[in-house]
C-alpha cells in the first residue's frame, strides 16, 4: 500500500525538542522530492520544509529556519524533521507530503501532533 | 507571493454551481494548485497547474486562470464535498504559499 505514516510528535516544554519521522511505503521513496507542512490548530496550511530527492537540496520557512532540520534516509524509507528551540507557536498537526514533477502534494502522512506548551 | 482566497467561507445547497477564487500577489503563471480538506483529514490534491484534474477526482471540479486571477468550480455541489479548499502557489520557490482557506459548508 502506497502511503506515509508519522510518528514523534507529542507535548514539549518552550525552547526543547522533537525530531518527528515519517516511513514510507508502497512506492520509490529515492525518486521523490518530500516535504512537511504544519496546521495550527483551526488555522490553514502551512509549508515548513523541503528536501529534494537525494537530500542535496533543502528549503525552510522563514518561521522555522535555524531551528529545524529537515533530512531523509533513502535506505530507510524515512523523511525525518528535527526541531529544536520550539515555541508555542509551534504548535501543530505536522504532515509529511510527497511531491510530484509537477509541483504538487500528491500524497499525504495521516499527520502527527506536536504541543509546546509549559 | 501572498496568495487571497475568497470567500473564506460559503453556503450552498446540493446541486448548486459553487466558485471559489484566488488571487496571487504577483503573477505566478499556471502555477497553482488546489487541494480539498475534510474535517481531521489529510488535504486531498484535487487540481494542479491551474486546470489539471488529478488523477481520479470527478469531473464536477475544475479550475482555470493564469496569471494572478484563478477560479476553482464545483459544477454540482454534493454532500461529500463539505470540506475546507486551498489554493496553493508553486511558481516561485520557497515557499510554497497556501491561501488561507475557504470553508464550505451545505445550506
Amino acid at each position: 500500500e502506497v502511503q506515509l505514516v508519522e510518528s514523534g510528535g507529542g507535548l514539549v516544554q518552550p525552547g526543547g525538542s522533537l525530531r518527528l519521522s515519517c516511513a514510507v511505503s508502497g512506492f520509490t521513496f529515492s525518486s521523490y522530492e518530500m516535504n512537511w507542512v504544519r496546521q495550527a490548530p483551526g488555522k490553514g496550511l502551512e509549508w515548513v520544509s523541503y528536501i529534494s530527492s537525494i537530500g542535496s537540496t533543502i528549503f525552510y520557512a522563514d518561521s522555522v529556519k535555524g531551528r529545524f532540520t529537515i533530512a531523509r534516509d533513502n535506505a530507510k524509507n524515512s523523511l525525518y524533521l528535527q526541531m529544536n528551540s520550539l515555541r508555542v507557536e509551534d504548535t501543530a498537526v505536522y504532515y509529511c507530503a510527497r511531491e510530484v514533477v509537477y509541483d504538487a502534494f500528491d500524497l499525504w502522512g495521516q499527520g502527527t501532533m506536536v504541543t509546546v506548551s509549559s | 507571493i501572498q496568495m487571497t482566497q475568497s470567500p473564506s467561507s460559503l453556503s450552498a445547497s446540493v446541486g448548486d454551481r459553487v466558485t471559489i477564487t484566488c488571487q496571487a500577489s504577483q503573477d505566478i503563471s499556471k502555477y497553482l494548485n488546489w487541494y480539498q480538506q475534510k474535517p481531521g483529514k489529510a488535504p486531498k490534491l484535487l487540481i494542479y497547474d491551474a486546470s489539471k484534474l488529478e488523477v481520479g477526482v470527478p469531473s464536477r471540479f475544475s479550475g482555470s486562470g493564469s496569471g494572478t486571477d484563478f477560479t476553482f468550480t464545483i459544477s454540482s455541489l454534493q454532500p461529500e464535498d463539505i470540506a475546507t479548499y486551498y489554493c496553493q502557489q508553486h511558481d516561485n520557490l520557497p515557499p510554497y504559499t497556501f491561501g488561507q482557506g475557504t470553508k464550505l459548508e451545505i445550506k
